[in-house]
């Protein structure tokens, strides 16, 4: 079974300028997350969805990022403009829903944005 | 070998030691635990969780440890393999309603394996 796919892998861009990242969670997974993570830390949550629905989106900047996941299976992470402290690895991670309370969840290799 | 809590970031073992990595978890109220693997490029890998009402669970290789009292827990990794070299995390989930509630993650510790 495919995991968890990201792209692209790296990405280096000036500041100022716009960036997409995309993922494809794993077949049959209806909740996602988006993650940003820096060097020696753990990942901070970005954006979740159940399905289409952005459940939990309090620690997204809106002035800058928007994220989307149309038809409830691939998504996609934008930054415009971005800047310099966006420099980072993007995590896309995703989980099946269920009633245990445990969901564990994947994670696809991340993108490794520069901000130059 | 073995890390005391966050503030020694790295960890450095002979090829065949135990391993014990330690995290200080913040809520008390948190019921849920998981220990994530990340490797070089790679995203964080599942190892093994625990919820609130254990001390203790053994996977392969690995022994999670809780302490509630002072809200600690410890991954114990046996026979350390160059495998293993990663940075580990530990993240606790937040009591809240709901499924999915969220991770909230620690600092990670690199674990350097010596052959």
């Amino acid at each position: 079974e495919a995991g968890v796919v990201q792209s692209p892998r790296y990405k280096i861009i000036e500041k100022k300028q716009p960036v997409a990242f995309w993922c494809n969670p794993i077949s049959g997974h209806n909740t996602l997350y988006w993650y940003r993570q820096n060097l020696g830390q753990g990942p901070e949550l970005l954006i979740r969805y159940e399905n289409e629905e952005a459940v939990d989106d309090s620690q997204l900047p809106k002035d800058r990022f928007s994220a989307e996941r149309l038809k409830g299976v691939d998504s996609t992470l934008k930054i415009q403009p971005a800047e310099l402290g966006d420099s980072a690895v993007y995590l896309c991670a995703s989980s099946l829903a269920g009633t245990s309370g445990h969901n564990e969840q994947f994670f696809g290799p991340g993108t490794r944005l520069t901000v130059l | 070998g073995e890390s005391v809590g966050l503030h020694l970031p790295t960890l450095s073992v002979q090829e065949g030691d135990n391993s014990i990595i330690n995290c200080a978890y913040s809520n008390s109220a948190s019921d849920y635990f998981i220990w994530y693997k990340q490797e070089s490029g790679k995203g964080p890998q599942f190892i093994i969780d625990i919820r609130s009402n254990m001390d203790k669970r053994q996977g392969q290789r690995v022994t999670v440890l809780l302490n509630k009292t002072v809200k600690h827990l410890s991954l114990q990794i046996a026979a350390t393999q160059p495998g293993d070299s990663a940075v580990y995390f530990c993240a606790e989930r937040g009591h809240n309603a709901g499924n999915n509630r969220k991770l909230i993650w620690g600092l990670g510790t690199s674990l350097a394996v010596n052959p």
